[in-house]
């Protein structure tokens, strides 16, 4: 069975200031997706950015970029230049190709102070 | 065009009662998936069809049912109602049956309280 594992319950970070949110992932899978999305309080979850197991390479969406590290099954996810509209929940999921079953973490929640 | 649509947003009931929520998920999107999230946790997959045909389904007791329609709206039904069904229930559509090919739209979700 696949599990997530965020290990950061919150975490704060100043506008226009960097913060990387931590992520580590369990499964016996070759072949996997990864997925950081955002839950604002009106409910609605939001992909954020999405990183194929077999690529090497990290996958960036503007501010938002990913530190994947197949070997330690970690897959943290950095943003850069903080804004107010980016304070809610995170939460990394995981994908085994299998149909359209995600896998979540229990999410970190994060604050964006002046 | 609209996104994924979720009825009712609020939903009271009593332990014992039968509840039916309802998605109807983007224009040409022909699947949908169905989570429950637990205040303070993450999603948990309950069911996914695709085409009507049920495509995965997580580990929930057999009080879950859903269904599709030929419009591919759907419909997810808790009978049976127990304290701990108490959750928002996220639906999710994608275009095709697969998440990363094709990503999850998902709704804002029902929140459903049992007393």
């Amino acid at each position: 069975a696949q599990t997530v594992t965020q290990s950061q319950p919150e975490m704060s970070v100043q506008e226009a200031e960097t913060v990387t949110l931590s992520c580590t992932y369990d499964t016996s899978e070759s072949d996997y997706y990864l997925f950081w999305y955002k839950q604002p309080p009106s409910r609605q979850m939001i992909l954020v950015i999405r990183q194929e197991a077999y690529k090497q390479q990290n996958a960036t969406e503007n501010r938002f970029s990913v530190n994947f590290q197949k070997a330690a099954k970690s897959f943290s996810l950095k943003i850069s230049d903080s804004q107010l509209g980016d304070a809610a929940m995170y939460f990394c999921a995981e994908n085994t190709g299998t149909a359209s079953k995600l896998t979540f973490g229990t999410g970190t929640r994060l604050q964006v102070t002046l | 065009d609209a996104g994924v649509t979720q009825s009712p947003t609020h939903l009271i009931k009593t332990r014992g009662q039968h509840v039916t929520l309802r998605c109807s998920p983007i224009s040409g999107h022909k699947s949908v998936s169905w989570y429950q999230q637990v205040l303070g946790q993450g999603p948990q997959f309950i069911f996914q069809y695709y085409e009507k045909e049920e495509r995965g389904r997580g580990n929930f007791p057999d009080r879950f049912s859903a269904r599709q329609f030929p419009n591919y709206s759907s419909e997810l039904n808790v009978n049976a109602l127990l304290l701990g069904d108490s959750a928002l229930y996220l639906c999710a559509s994608s275009h095709r049956d697969t998440a990363y090919n094709s990503p999850l739209h998902f709704g804002n979700g029902t929140r459903l309280t049992v007393t």
